[in-house]
């Protein structure tokens, strides 16, 4: 079974509007962090936030907030005021601390395109 | 320190030939990790090294993918007759060892291989 899924292959948003882009997850283990990562072109996977299992506050960093809901085993990813150099893929991905405190399983991530 | 260095940025190939990879990771991280991403998904884990030490090796890399990290530094990645769908971006990653459990790993831009 996929461990992440991204459900939206591509999405347009307009400049300084927010967006929310999805990620809903799969584990057995109660101890678990989520990541989001953004892919620019040029093909490096660049950290934007990180949401622990256990953490009760939803994490924000910047312009970046994480809405976590454990229940329903999502962890969407906000973007306040888009900003034209947001265009880029958005990977969300889990690492199970219990089982492998080293890999990460990553979804197939979401394109996103900020119009200007 | 300028991050996570990989090399080639790109490399073609015909089937059939072997390809090397480098990683040089960021200098004061211990663990370095490969993985691959094929077009239209996020990366999948390859493997990793804690220093030297291969500590883990997906199914993914076959016994024509070999990885070494001799001295604990640099480390490459070495696939063997290469076939068509070997094709992808292996990204290399670094990360400290006891850097708590909120980090993400540092990512190189990536080795991009076509085969043809």
């Amino acid at each position: 079974a996929q461990k992440i899924t991204q459900t939206q292959p591509g999405m347009f948003v307009q400049e300084k509007e927010a967006v929310t882009l999805d990620c809903t997850y799969d584990t057995s283990d109660q101890s678990y962090g989520l990541f989001w990562y953004k892919q620019p072109s040029s093909g490096e996977m660049i950290f934007l936030i990180y949401q622990g299992s256990y953490d009760e506050q939803n994490a924000t960093e910047g312009r970046y907030s994480l809405n976590f809901q454990k229940a329903r085993k999502s962890a969407n990813l906000v973007i306040s005021a888009s900003q034209l150099g947001d265009s880029a893929m958005y990977f969300c991905a889990m690492r199970e601390v219990n089982y492998n405190f080293n890999k990460f399983y990553f979804g197939s991530g979401t394109k996103l395109n900020v119009k200007p | 320190d300028t991050g996570v260095s990989q090399n080639p940025r790109h490399k073609i190939t015909k089937r059939g030939q072997n390809v090397t990879f480098r990683c040089d990771p960021i200098s004061e991280h211990n663990r370095l990790y490969w993985y691959r991403q094929t077009l239209g998904q996020g990366p999948e884990f390859l493997t990793y090294f804690q220093n030297e030490a291969q500590l883990e090796k997906s199914r993914l890399l076959s016994d024509r993918f070999s990885a070494e990290r001799p001295k604990g530094s640099f480390s490459t990645l070495e696939i063997q007759r290469t076939e068509q769908g070997d094709s992808a971006m292996y990204l290399c990653a670094s990360s400290l060892q006891g850097a708590g459990a909120n980090y993400g790993y540092t990512f190189g831009s990536g080795t991009r291989l076509t085969v043809v």
